[in-house]
């Protein structure tokens, strides 16, 4: 158990609609990162929070976003879904040092239909 | 149960010469093994992949070895270069669960 989560574990929803994806850092760690994991394009780094501010931005698209709590949990809010959204998204979360290891939750699975 | 395991944080290596990354794994339903390599500031990037029923990748300076039944692999950097320097994960994909297992990480110097 790497201590972080990822709520829900699954999500299926249709073409256009809006969800969010929680994601809870280990205990301490400043830092949460957000992926996404398709068959074909790997591993995606999306955005990166430190203690609640922006820290790094990927390929994100403009229909996501993020952002990071005063609790120091973030949600990734995806929007005007496509079918191609459905992928696996994956939080990680650190110290926030450049060399403190990441700890990944174990993912959410998103089919958009 | 940390079911991916990079025992070593850190390695230093000098420039030009053979870097290897190891990884110990638990779980034997793992279909594939990945490697990334990440950067400070930047998300991990992909690098080399293993299906579980090989025993050898080799693409360009990076050839990855899968011993099964050790449960372990190893990612061979030959020659080593500055832009080397990054953190290297070893990732276990089981397919049947659709998951992801990373480990946490080994982070290479590369010594000019």
């Amino acid at each position: 158990d790497s201590g972080v989560t990822q709520t829900p574990k699954h999500l299926i929803t249709a073409t256009g609609q809006r969800v969010t994806l929680r994601c809870s850092p280990r205990s301490g760690d400043l830092s949460v990162y957000w992926y996404q994991q398709s068959l074909d394009q790997g591993l995606q780094f999306l955005i990166q929070y430190y203690n609640g501010e922006e820290r790094a931005k990927g390929n994100i698209l403009e229909r996501f976003s993020a952002q990071q709590f005063p609790d120091l949990h973030s949600e990734l809010n995806l929007s005007s879904l496509e079918l191609g959204d459905s992928a696996l998204y994956f939080c990680a979360s650190s110290a926030g040092q450049d060399n403190s290891p990441l700890h990944f939750g174990n993912g959410t699975r998103l089919t958009v239909t | 149960d940390q079911q991916v395991k990079q025992n070593s944080p850190s390695l230093s290596v000098q420039e030009g010469r053979i870097s290897i990354l190891n990884c110990d794994y638990t779980n034997s339903m793992f279909d594939y093994f990945l490697w990334y390599k990440k950067y400070p500031a930047e998300g991990p990037t992909f690098l080399i992949s293993i299906s579980s029923i090989k025993d050898k990748n080799e693409d360009g300076r990076f050839t990855v070895f899968l011993n099964k039944s050790a449960k372990h692999l190893s990612l061979h950097i030959v020659p080593s270069q500055p832009g080397d320097s990054a953190v290297y994960f070893c990732v276990g994909w089981d397919f049947g669960n659709e998951k992801l297992t990373f480990g946490t990480g080994t982070r290479l110097t590369i010594i000019p």
